[in-house]
C-alpha cells in the first residue's frame, strides 16, 4: 500500500464546474505538496501546506492533520486545468513520497 | 519557466549507448534530485544530492550514474539500458531539507527517455 493515496485516479468534468481532488497520506509529515503536472511532462509545484488552508486564484488547497488529509479545489474549471494533479508528503526522513497521481480532464 | 531546465527533453537510445541526461538550475538551491516516473507508477526517487554530496541512492542499478559538479548542475549517466528504463525522469531541486524547514521542490520538464 502506497504511503500517499489519492483519489479518485481519474476525474473528467465539464467547463464550469467544481472539483475536489483527495489525498490521504499515512506518515507523520512535515509538509504536504500539491503538484501539477502538463501532458507533456513539467511539474509546478502549485501548493507547499504545513496546516490549514492555502488560496492562489481558482485554487484552494487545504489540510487536517489529525486527520491526515488534505483536498485540493478547483472552482470554474477550465480546459486549460487539465493536467495530472500529484499530492506529495515530507515525512521524517525528509524524502518526498509520492501519491499516483489523479488525471483531470475539463471539456468545454 | 520554472528555473530548472533539462535536457534533452527526448532521448533515443539503444541498449549498447552511453548518453547522460542535465540538469541545470538558477534558483540558488544546494539540493537537487532525480526522479523517475513509469507509466501509471509513483514518481520515484533514483538520487538526492545535498549540499553536492550523494545522500541517498535508493538501490538504483548501477547501469544509472549521477554526478553533480557544483550545486547549480546535476547530469545523469546512462549506460546499457534496458527497455524497462524507458521512462521520464526528472530533475528537481531545492533548498536542503532540514528538520524544521519546510522546503519546496521545482522540477525541470524531464527527459523522456525511450530505450530500443
Amino acid at each position: 500500500k502506497n504511503e500517499v493515496e489519492q483519489s479518485p485516479q481519474n476525474l473528467t468534468a465539464q467547463e464550469g464546474e467544481f472539483i475536489t481532488i483527495n489525498c490521504s497520506y499515512s506518515v507523520g509529515i512535515s509538509a504536504l505538496h500539491w503538484l501539477q503536472q502538463h501532458p507533456g511532462g513539467g511539474i509546478v509545484s502549485l501548493f507547499m501546506l504545513s496546516s490549514g488552508k492555502k488560496k492562489h486564484g481558482r485554487l484552494i488547497a487545504t489540510i487536517n492533520i489529525q486527520e491526515k488529509h488534505s483536498s485540493l479545489h478547483i472552482t470554474a474549471s477550465h480546459p486549460r486545468d487539465s493536467a495530472v494533479y500529484i499530492c506529495a508528503v515530507r515525512g521524517g526522513s525528509e524524502k518526498l513520497v509520492f501519491g499516483k497521481g489523479t488525471k483531470l480532464t475539463v471539456n468545454p | 519557466e520554472t528555473g530548472v531546465t533539462q535536457t534533452p527533453r527526448h532521448l533515443v537510445m539503444g541498449m549498447t549507448n552511453k548518453k547522460s541526461l542535465k540538469c541545470e538550475q538558477h534558483l540558488g538551491h544546494n539540493a537537487m534530485y532525480w526522479y523517475k516516473q513509469s507509466a501509471k507508477k509513483p514518481l520515484e526517487l533514483m538520487f538526492v544530492y545535498s549540499l553536492e554530496e550523494r545522500v541517498e541512492n535508493n538501490s538504483v542499478p548501477s547501469r544509472f550514474s549521477p554526478e553533480c559538479p557544483n550545486s547549480s548542475h546535476l547530469f545523469l549517466h546512462l549506460h546499457t539500458l534496458q527497455p524497462e528504463d524507458s521512462a521520464l525522469y526528472l530533475c528537481a531541486s531545492s533548498q536542503a531539507p532540514n528538520r524544521g524547514r519546510n522546503t519546496e521542490a521545482f522540477f525541470g520538464q524531464g527527459t523522456r527517455l525511450t530505450v530500443v
